[in-house]
């Protein structure tokens, strides 16, 4: 099993429509999860984390954190074409002396 | 603040070479992180420094190495360079264990 799985898409949405992205994870000591954006040729940027269960809100993300179920989703609304790149999630978790696991990600295309 | 920043951003090497890539972290952050980023692989971990001692290391041979400054800045060499070793090398830092990571703009390595 993957330390952190993601479906790689892609995913495909019409403009404006809600973006859903989901990841998971195994290692039940993790505690620091984060979004980022990685646009073609580009480097990861940093879209949000979330630290505890339940919702946080940024703009048009949302990112949500279910630690029984060990899941982190990522939810885009009103999508935009500028929007399609591959998102990746990350998972720190203590038990593996923090370091920051990777997720090989899902690639979004939003259809104008 | 100033972000990460890696250089060379280019570099054209032949096999059995070796070659030295250099990050200068975000002012303030004492974790340097490296990974290695294919087509086919994703992002692969590759080690992390902290405050000059190296905290986490990935699964790559020994001919990959790093270490890291008391001014934070850090360095990675991979000796005998193969075909394999194209890729975008990235480095992040971070504040501290449960803070995300910063990417910088990476370094494009092509080995012919």
């Amino acid at each position: 099993q993957k330390e952190v799985e993601q479906n790689s898409g892609p995913l495909s949405v019409p403009e404006g429509a809600i973006a859903s992205l989901n990841c998971t994870y195994s290692d039940r000591g993790s505690q620091s999860f984060f979004w980022y954006r990685q646009y073609s040729g580009k480097s990861p940027e940093l879209i949000m984390f979330i630290y505890s269960n339940g919702d946080k809100e940024d703009g048009r993300f949302t990112a949500q954190l279910n630690k029984a179920s060990q899941y982190v989703s990522l939810l885009i609304r009103d999508s935009q074409p500028s929007d399609s790149a591959t998102y990746l999630c990350a998972v720190n978790s203590k038990s593996s002396g923090d370091k920051l696991t990777f997720g090989t990600g899902t690639r979004l295309a939003v259809r104008p | 603040k100033a972000g990460v920043t890696q250089t060379p951003r280019y570099l054209i090497k032949t096999r059995g070479q070796q070659v030295t890539l250099s990050c200068s972290p975000i002012s303030g952050h004492r974790s340097v992180s490296w990974y290695q980023q294919t087509p086919g692989q994703g992002l692969q971990f590759l080690f992390e420094y902290f405050s000059e001692t190296q905290r986490n290391k990935g699964n790559f041979p020994g001919r990959f190495s790093g270490r890291q400054f008391s001014n934070s800045r850090s360095e990675m060499n991979v000796s005998t360079l193969e075909l394999g070793d194209s890729a975008l090398y990235l480095c992040a830092s971070r504040q501290g264990r449960d803070q995300p990571q910063h990417f910088g703009d990476g370094t494009r390595l092509s080995i012919l």
